[in-house]
């Protein structure tokens, strides 16, 4: 079946550190792949997304190769600020939509 | 991109009463999800709402214990039935819409339940 692993938190860097977050994922078919963030007290907002092999989904200085070979959606980001604090989920949608979440990594960015 | 309402915001609730949940889209939407997110744990879809008819449950979730209705196209309530501690959660609605070549996710910004 369909499944979503991401690395364990909580995540603990200064500002201006690298971030990278892990994600591997499970699937049959060519699934669709995402980045959301939760911040505290908010929703899931979507953060970037990739539909296929070898694209990057970019944004707010957050980059992810959907990377098929190795079947992994890993998030980073050159230079974290304290405002990037929040929880990050990997997730996958299948060919009938249906949507699955990695577990969530929790990242504080200390000043 | 759909904005989602959800109320309560939160809720500190004393178990065996019920409390409803409502969600309400800016957009006519076809199907509402609704995810409950444990302490730690994933997002779990409930249910998927569709309105004009009964929803769809997912393993190990029932009707009796969570309740929906769908209204109309924009509106939906969960309600989580005779609480005990163990459905101290979040609880997030969802409508999916297409943006580019995939279907994307929206979400309320969640109930978060405790039971006491």
């Amino acid at each position: 079946g369909n499944s979503v692993t991401q690395m364990e938190g909580p995540v603990t860097l200064s500002e201006e550190a690298f971030l990278t977050i892990n994600c591997t994922y499970t699937a049959t078919g060519y699934p669709s792949l995402f980045w959301y963030v939760q911040y505290p007290g908010e929703g899931l907002q979507l953060l970037l997304k990739a539909t296929k092999a070898d694209d990057k989904g970019s944004n707010k200085g957050f980059e992810a190769t959907y990377r098929k070979e190795t079947t992994s959606f890993h998030l980073e980001k050159g230079s974290v600020q304290v405002s990037d604090s929040a929880v990050y989920f990997c997730a996958l949608s299948d060919p009938g939509n249906q949507f699955y979440f990695g577990t969530g990594t929790s990242l504080t960015v200390i000043p | 991109s759909a904005v989602i309402s959800q109320k309560p915001s939160r809720d500190i609730c004393q178990r065996g009463t019920s409390l409803t949940i409502q969600c309400q889209v800016d957009s006519q939407v076809t199907m509402m999800f609704w995810y409950r997110q444990q302490p730690g744990q994933s997002l779990t879809l409930i249910a998927t709402a569709n309105q004009g008819s009964e929803a769809t449950y997912e393993s190990g979730f029932v009707i009796d214990k969570f309740p929906i209705s769908r209204p109309n196209l924009t509106f939906s309530t969960l309600t989580v039935s005779n609480m005990s501690p163990e459905d101290s959660s979040i609880y997030l609605c969802s409508v999916q819409e297409q943006g580019g070549r995939s279907t994307e996710a929206f979400f309320g910004q969640g109930t978060r339940l405790t039971v006491v």
